[in-house]
């Protein structure tokens, strides 16, 4: 079964400092990554997803990611945070045959601070 | 755009009632899922339909069914509410395969989410 490990449940960074959210994941098979994002008292917004093409992926809002296979990991990373980032970010997983369900990871809350 | 609505944005039931959570997508999406999310937890998946009349468990089934009985609609019933079913409870939807040719399928596996229902039982 897959799984996602999102490290760290909060991350605080300045404003205009870089971000980065970490995302491992366990797949016996190749795998389709997404990176979420959840403003309060909302439904998620995709921000990016990996579906075997380019390892490094861009996204929304200034987002990008990488597709690392031999260290299992999909980090998001953003160069300068902005005040609007701040939400949480949900990293999840699935792969062909998986039924179309996605398994998510426990989520990791961006603050930013001036 | 892809549009999922969801019947209420807060509800506050007591104890022992039974509640609906209505879930509706207008871009005639094949797969419907329900979540729940909590503190810590996640999303965790509740029930999910591939097809109209169709269903299958998540991983946290219990306390809970879903009835699809038109393609755009998917609801949530708590048969008998209880304090720890208080959460917020999200809908989404997913196209499903796509034909792209003879005995060839893709598949985004991209979710769309509906703004929750913030569900209290007291």
């Amino acid at each position: 079964a897959q799984s996602v490990t999102q490290l760290g449940s909060h991350v605080s960074v300045s404003e205009g400092a870089l971000v980065l959210l970490r995302c491992n994941y366990s797949s016996s098979v190749p795998p389709y990554l997404f990176w979420y994002v959840q403003y309060p008292n909302q439904g998620l917004q995709l921000l990016l997803k990996y579906t075997s093409a380019a390892t490094l992926v861009k996204g929304i809002n200034g987002f990008e990611a990488e597709f690392k296979k031999s260290e299992t990991s999909f980090h998001l990373t953003k160069p300068s945070a902005h005040m609007s980032d701040a939400a949480e970010y949900f990293c999840a997983v699935t792969y062909t045959g998986g039924g179309n369900k996605l398994t998510f990871g426990t989520g990791t809350q961006l603050k930013v601070e001036l | 755009d892809v549009k999922v609505t969801q019947s209420s944005r807060y509800l506050v039931k007591r104890t022992g009632e039974k509640v609906f959570l209505e879930c509706v997508q207008d871009m005639d999406h094949e797969n419907m899922f329900w979540y729940r999310q909590d503190p810590g937890l996640g999303l965790r998946l509740i029930y999910f339909s591939y097809d109209v009349k169709m269903k299958e468990k998540g991983d946290i089934p219990e306390g809970y069914s879903v009835s699809r009985e038109k393609k755009e609609r998917f609801s949530l019933i708590l048969e008998s509410a209880s304090t720890n079913q208080t959460s917020m409870y999200l809908c989404a939807s997913s196209l499903g395969p796509v034909s792209s040719g003879a005995n060839y399928f893709t598949n985004s596996y991209e979710q769309y989410f509906g703004p929750g229902t913030r569900l209290t039982v007291t």
